[in-house]
């Protein structure tokens, strides 16, 4: 019973389309977050989430839009996907920050943009 | 600007030996250190943790210590073993939203 699960696990596609990736978290956790591991396999965040609110919005192209049905699911939308969005995306959840620090990660979406 | 660094990109230890790995980081504010552990395919798994009021924290085979006023933390691992090959993360927390900046990783192998 995965506890962070993301589809897809892989996804290739041209550029110019639009894609999304889709997080879903079973853990109770108030806080999910988007990181993005490029090529040089540095783990950036992109994204936080609380109660469904966004808290942490970090340096991002307009093209990625987070969605967040609810507390446990955080979507991540891209528009105009361009080569430089070839990167592995991972989500991840924790409880309320103030009181947890262990951030729990899904398996990751291995993106190539052709 | 990389805030948090982990200057060796690989290790090799024989198994039974400790493995040392190494992180150092320049912002002050951080208060909240991590270790996550990554294995091919799959995502970072949370190892140990420290908080920026202690020097040291231990749990099993893992211990980690902080040396604030040199910026710099490590990671033990004693005795290491087999599987513990993977590639390990040092992470720090700044502010009380959550946000953690990671380093670039560290390969550990650990030869039988």
């Amino acid at each position: 019973d995965t506890a962070v699960s993301q589809t897809p696990k892989y996804l290739v596609t041209q550029m110019g389309n639009d894609k999304s990736i889709k997080c879903e978290q079973n853990l109770g956790h108030d806080t999910m977050y988007w990181y993005k591991q490029d090529s040089k396999k540095f783990l950036k965040i992109m994204f936080s989430y609380n109660n469904k609110e966004l808290i942490i919005n970090e340096t991002v192209p307009n093209r990625f839009s987070p969605k967040s049905p609810d507390k446990a699911h955080l979507n991540l939308h891209i528009n105009s996907l361009e080569l430089g969005d070839s990167a592995v995306y991972f989500c991840a959840s924790s409880q309320e920050p103030r009181f947890g620090y262990e951030q729990y990660f899904g398996p990751g979406t291995r993106l190539t943009v052709t | 600007d990389q805030q948090v660094k982990q200057n060796s990109p690989s290790l090799s230890v024989q198994e039974g030996r400790i493995s040392i790995l190494n992180c150092d980081y320049t912002n002050s504010m951080f208060d909240y250190f991590l270790w996550y552990k990554k294995y091919p395919a799959e995502g970072p798994t949370f190892l140990i943790s420290i908080s920026s009021i202690k020097d040291k924290n231990e749990d099993g085979r893992f211990t980690v210590f902080l040396n604030k006023s040199a910026k710099h933390l490590s990671l033990h691992i004693v005795p290491s073993q087999p599987g513990d090959s993977a590639v390990y993360f040092c992470a720090a927390r700044e502010t009380s939203y959550g946000k953690l900046t990671f380093g670039q990783g560290t390969i550990l192998t650990v030869h039988p």
